[in-house]
């Protein structure tokens, strides 16, 4: 397609499940973001690839993350044992050059994770 | 640590209304300012953006000027349409970095 894809777009776990998100990025595009939107609040940064290389995971909130982009453009963001306060919607975005140096970030509509 | 903060939504005008939105920002060193908006139902997509002091970013009939002086930011548009209503955002990133450090948005309502 055209733009960064997500799926699903509704997750709903129950508490200490795991989960895994799927991003599929603009074809060709070299950086890949994930960002975390808890209601009511602007995304925050999660992790960063560029290609296949995982460079900055320094927003990843606990050990339970874990993101992979293995070849260099789908990525998967997989939560385990999931907590209540893992809900939120978790953003996917790419861009074409390395970095976010010209801020064009292409975002997909994001996976809502609701915790019960 | 680097922030963005916005003025809080709603904001609720009537069409043709002139259009401000705040945005102040803290960071060590000198960021790109953007704004991000969000309509309902799509993905946040770049709007404006402004990579050093005085620049002004515009695009749809918005503007922003990058105030190094006030540390501001603030969007404007003189008159807006019910297609307007969405979700605003204000962002920075400084040098070579790899994220956007996002404010929590404002939310614009424009009725007819």
């Amino acid at each position: 397609g055209a733009g960064v894809s997500q799926s699903p777009r509704y997750k709903v776990a129950k508490r200490g499940q795991d989960v895994a998100l799927r991003c599929d990025p603009i074809s060709g595009h070299v950086s890949l973001f994930w960002y975390q939107q808890a209601l009511g609040q602007g995304p925050e940064f999660l992790t960063y690839f560029q290609n296949e290389a995982q460079l900055d995971k320094s927003g990843l909130p606990s050990d339970r993350f874990f993101a992979e982009r293995p070849e260099g453009s789908v990525s998967t963001l997989k939560i385990q044992r999931t907590q209540q306060e893992d809900s939120a919607v978790y953003l996917c975005a790419s861009s074409l050059l390395a970095g976010v140096n010209t801020g064009e970030l292409f975002f997909g509509e994001g996976s809502r994770l609701t915790v019960l | 640590g680097d922030s963005v903060t916005q003025m809080e939504g709603p904001v609720t005008l009537s069409e043709e209304a002139f259009l401000t939105i705040n945005c102040t920002y803290t960071a060590t060193g000198y960021p790109s300012l953007f704004w991000y908006v969000q309509y309902p139902g799509e993905g946040l997509q770049l709007l404006l953006k402004a990579t050093k002091a005085d620049d002004k970013g515009s695009n749809k009939g918005f503007e922003a000027t990058y105030r190094k002086e006030t540390t501001s930011f603030h969007l404007e548009k003189g008159s807006v349409q019910v297609s307007d209503s969405a979700v605003y955002f204000c962002a920075l990133t400084l040098g070579r970095g790899n994220k956007l450090v996002f404010g929590a948005g404002t939310i614009l309502r424009v009725k007819s």
